[in-house]
C-alpha cells in the first residue's frame, strides 16, 4: 500500500492563478481531509469528507474548493491563488466508520505551495 | 471558541532522560485526543491516542495522560533518543458529534541533546 499520496510536492503560482492539489489513498478510508500548516500556527483544517459525495468545511475553507467523487481521491482546488495561501498542505485519511471520523489520521508527505 | 494549545514551544532534553510535553484544551466536550510526531519535511505521524473515558494510556516508550478536570493532556516519552527529535502536536476531536473535525495545537519542538 502506498498510503496517502499527494502531488505535486512543490508548486509556485502567481497571484490569481488556479490549480488543483491532488490527494489519493489506497486504504479504502471513508474519511479524508485537507490541512494547511503555517509557521507557528500548527495544522488548520480546510475541508473534510466523510465519504464519496459528501464534503464539509473546516476552520479555514475560504478560497478553496473540494469534491469527493470517489472513495480514493480528494482534490483541493485553489480558485484564485493569493499570497496568503502560501503554506504547506497536507492531505489525511482515516478509517472513519460510524462515530470515529477524524481518528488516527494518516497523513501524506505534503505539498509546499508558494504564491507570488 | 475551540482551541488546543501547547504550554512550551521548545523542549530540550538530554538523551536518555524522560520527556514530558504538555497540551491544554478548552473544549470541555472533546472526547478524543491524539498525539502526532512530525519530522522535518514529513507529514505528521500518529503516536498514540486516548478517549475521554480513560485517564492514561501506554504505548511503546510513550504514555499519554489526560486530566479532564483541568483540560490538560501530556505526552511522556521514556528514555528519549535522538530519533525522538521532532515537533509534537496534540489534537482533539468531539467524535460523539460526528463532525470529523480534528483540531490541532501549535506544536512543541523536542530537541534531544547527545
Amino acid at each position: 500500500n502506498a498510503g496517502v499520496t499527494q502531488t505535486p510536492k512543490f508548486q509556485v503560482l502567481k497571484t490569481g492563478q488556479s490549480m488543483t492539489l491532488q490527494c489519493a489513498q489506497d486504504m479504502n478510508h471513508e474519511y479524508m481531509s485537507w490541512y494547511r500548516q503555517d509557521p507557528g500556527m500548527g495544522l488548520r483544517l480546510i475541508h473534510y469528507s466523510v465519504g464519496a459525495g459528501i464534503t464539509d468545511q473546516g476552520e479555514v475553507p475560504n478560497g478553496y474548493n473540494v469534491s469527493r467523487s470517489t472513495t480514493e481521491d480528494f482534490p483541493l482546488r485553489l480558485l484564485s491563488a493569493a499570497p496568503s495561501q502560501t503554506s504547506v498542505y497536507f492531505c489525511a485519511s482515516s478509517q472513519g466508520q460510524g462515530a470515529n471520523f477524524g481518528e488516527k489520521l494518516f497523513f501524506g508527505s505534503g505539498t509546499q505551495l508558494s504564491v507570488l | 471558541g475551540e482551541s488546543v494549545g501547547l504550554h512550551l514551544p521548545t523542549l530540550s532534553v538530554q538523551e536518555g532522560d524522560n520527556s514530558i510535553i504538555n497540551c491544554a484544551y478548552s473544549n470541555s466536550a472533546s472526547d478524543y485526543f491524539i498525539w502526532y510526531k512530525q519530522e522535518s519535511g514529513k507529514g505528521p505521524q500518529f503516536i498514540i491516542d486516548i478517549r475521554s473515558n480513560m485517564d492514561k494510556r501506554q504505548g511503546q516508550r510513550v504514555t499519554v495522560l489526560l486530566n479532564k478536570t483541568v483540560k490538560h493532556l501530556s505526552l511522556q516519552i521514556a528514555a528519549t533518543q535522538p530519533g525522538d527529535s521532532a515537533v509534537y502536536f496534540c489534537a482533539e476531536n468531539t467524535v460523539s458529534s460526528n463532525t470529523g473535525k480534528l483540531i490541532f495545537g501549535q506544536g512543541t519542538t523536542l530537541q534531544v541533546k547527545p
